[in-house]
């Protein structure tokens, strides 16, 4: 089955300050997305993005389907950008399966 | 408020109990989805539902079992046969357009305990 990759495992940042996450996949996919999970478990969507760039507000993501890799980018972090980040992608075998991958832990320091 | 709603929030059962946890969406969404998270770890799919009254096995299966008698319920009974139950479990639900699915959208969780 398809292979869903993140990097790094664990982050750490300082207020204000940039960083890129990395999701690889093994496979074509029907879509992708990428998720934070706050403190409390809840996981909340961010980008649906099965190709292309998309913004919203501080953060963006760019998915190179060809190349198999997608990028989630946070500008400017903030503590409440603490949590985990997923990214989900599709596969199609006669029914949809999403595949996670194992998640980036970031944690913004004040 | 549209959302998808899981109940109870934490849930403590004793070991040789089945016990099972509630997933509602008022989303109108096709398909439904349970998931299996342990601490530190990412999340692994028990069971995913496209259409009423049919569903699949994900990666997990043993020791759970589901029914989807109507389209805005997936609910999902841990059995005494799931060696390791203790985890959080997270429903969510999407949309199928043809050939594709859309985004999924996640319920808030119930943490299960068994003492």
């Amino acid at each position: 089955g398809i292979q869903v990759e993140q990097s790094p495992p664990d982050l750490i940042l300082q207020e204000g300050a940039n960083s890129t996450l990395r999701c690889n996949f093994s496979d074509s996919v029907n879509n992708l997305q990428w998720f934070h999970q706050n403190p409390w478990g809840q996981l909340i969507n961010l980008f649906y993005i099965p190709s292309g760039t998309k913004q919203n507000g501080r953060l963006s993501a760019t998915t190179v389907a060809t190349e198999r890799y997608s990028l989630l980018y946070i500008s400017s972090s903030q503590t409440t950008d603490s949590g985990v980040y997923f990214c989900a992608v599709v596969s199609y075998s006669g029914t949809y399966k999403y595949i996670f991958g194992t998640g980036t832990r970031l944690k913004v320091l004040a | 408020d549209g959302g998808i709603t899981q109940s109870p929030k934490y849930l403590f059962r004793k070991e040789g109990q089945n016990v099972t946890l509630s997933c509602e969406q008022n989303l109108n969404h096709d398909a439904m989805y349970w998931y299996r998270q342990d601490p530190g770890q990412g999340l692994r799919l028990i069971y995913y539902s496209q259409i009423v009254n049919d569903f699949q096995k994900g990666d997990i299966a043993e020791g759970y079992s589901v029914s989807r008698e109507k389209k805005e319920s997936f609910p999902l009974t841990v059995t005494s046969a799931q060696k390791n139950p203790t985890a959080f479990y997270l429903c969510a639900s999407s949309i199928l357009s043809g050939s594709r699915t859309d985004t999924q959208y996640f319920g808030p969780g119930t943490r299960l305990t068994v003492l």
